[in-house]
């Protein structure tokens, strides 16, 4: 079966980081996307990993351990208008189903000023 | 703006009855996704399809089913509808169905059922 968790909410102060966490369990497993998404709004490509490592991307930066089923996305300089969900979302490889996104519940982050 | 499109952007219906939510994925795209997003489930994967193909089955209902057209536009048909069903439904698109390929989101239907 698929099993993705992550914080339900997190809460920080502008200009600060956070790390949003996620551990995942999958059948197949074919790298590793994170989506930022505003309440009531489309889901928007933030950052994807399939080797393990560090990849950064400006104030964003997306982490992969494949051995530990674990990835977490990094925001630094924090931003009001961070303040979205950020969806984990494992991509599947078996069978015919590749590219398939799993998505986790999100993780709802609140910027404070 | 991602390039893919989604009609209605409102959909108020009754339970019981049936409607059509259409898809237009960004140009060259050949594989479209349908997701279904309540409060209490998140983003759920219903079905893709692959240049007019199904390709794989999430948790879709039996009384949803969809198609892909010969110019790739996709429409998810949801019938018998109960109050269970109102929520956002997203069509994304992807160049190929490969793991690799980010999926970009269309703009979603927001389906409301009385």
């Amino acid at each position: 079966g698929q099993n993705i968790d992550q914080p339900t909410e997190m809460t920080a102060t502008e200009g600060a980081i956070v790390q949003i966490n996620c551990t995942y369990q999958t059948s197949g497993f074919n790298g590793l996307f994170w989506y930022q998404q505003h309440a009531g709004e489309a889901p928007t490509f933030l950052s994807y990993n399939v080797l393990d490592g560090l990849e950064e991307k400006g104030r964003f930066s997306s982490f992969l351990s494949r051995s530990k089923g674990y990835s977490y996305l990094l925001l630094k300089e924090l931003q009001m208008k961070d303040s979205a969900s950020y969806l984990c979302a494992p991509a599947l490889n078996y069978g015919g189903s590749q590219g398939n996104l799993i998505f986790g519940k999100g993780t709802k982050l609140s910027v404070k000023p | 703006d991602s390039g893919v499109t989604q009609t209605p952007k409102h959909l108020i219906t009754a339970t019981g009855q049936r409607v059509t939510l259409r898809c237009s994925p960004r140009s060259g795209d050949l594989s479209v996704y349908w997701y279904q997003q309540s409060l209490d489930q998140g983003l759920q994967f219903l079905i893709q399809y692959y240049n007019g193909e199904e390709r794989a089955k999430g948790n879709i209902l039996e009384r949803f089913s969809a198609q892909q057209f010969p110019d790739l536009h996709s429409e998810l048909n949801l019938s018998s509808l109960e109050l269970g069903d109102s929520a956002l439904y997203f069509c994304a698109s992807s160049p190929s169905g490969g793991g690799n390929n980010e999926q970009f989101f269309g703009p979603g239907t927001r389906l409301t059922v009385l």
